[in-house]
């Protein structure tokens, strides 16, 4: 069964500085991997995903992500964090052998950014 | 969270009420679905849908029911078998197996 794991319940970052949210998973085939934001209070926002092609996934807000197969880990990075980018990230993943998608989440990471 | 709506915002439920929550999307997806998150859980699946008049239970089905009976429509009704139902409630949608896209969530309170 496909699972995922978020090891860190939060990261503190401060604004100007790389920040990176750790995500490993666990399918029978290829992945599909995705991340999404929460603010509070709110649905999730969809910020990536990565299906096949390069390793190296860019998405909203200056977000990217890469994909490693080896390590079984799909990390989301910025480059220099915001305090707006102060929220819920919750990783998921899709296997695509399934004849639907099911996407499985991780239990979330809340980052904080501070100023 | 454009293009797809839930109502209500906030819902408050008695003990033994039925309540229905409303998710509508105008983005002409064909599946949909239903999540509940709680604290430190994650989003678990309750329903989904890939087609009009047709769905499948999730992981967590027990005390609750859909209906598909539009495209643009996937209501959830929590009934009174949920025996802990206090969750944010999310509603999803995706055009067959791409990027599922969220509601804004409908957050539930039992009295």
């Amino acid at each position: 069964a496909q699972s995922v794991a978020q090891p860190e319940d939060q990261v503190n970052v401060a604004e100007g500085n790389p920040l990176t949210v750790k995500c490993t998973y666990s399918v029978s085939g290829n992945p599909y991997l995705f991340w999404y934001v929460q603010y509070p209070n709110r649905g999730l926002q969809f910020l990536l995903k990565y299906i096949t092609g390069d390793n190296l996934v860019k998405g909203s807000y200056g977000f990217e992500a890469e994909f490693n197969k080896s390590q079984t880990s799909f990390h989301l990075k910025k480059p220099s964090a915001l305090v707006s980018d102060s929220a819920l990230y919750f990783c998921a993943v899709r296997d695509p052998n399934t004849g639907f998608q099911k996407l499985v989440f991780g239990t979330g990471t809340r980052l904080l950014v501070s100023p | 969270d454009g293009g797809i709506t839930q109502s209500p915002k906030y819902l408050f439920r008695k003990e033994g009420q039925n309540v229905t929550l409303s998710c509508e999307q105008n983005l002409n997806h064909d599946a949909m679905y239903w999540y509940r998150q709680d604290p430190g859980q994650g989003l678990r699946l309750i329903y989904y849908s890939q087609i009009v008049n047709d769905f499948q239970k999730g992981d967590i089905a027990e005390g609750y029911s859909v209906s598909r009976e539009k495209k643009e429509s996937f209501p959830l009704t929590v009934t009174s078998a949920q025996k802990n139902p206090t969750a944010f409630y999310l509603c999803a949608s995706s055009i067959a197996a791409d990027t599922q896209y969220f509601g804004p969530g409908t957050r539930l309170t039992v009295l």
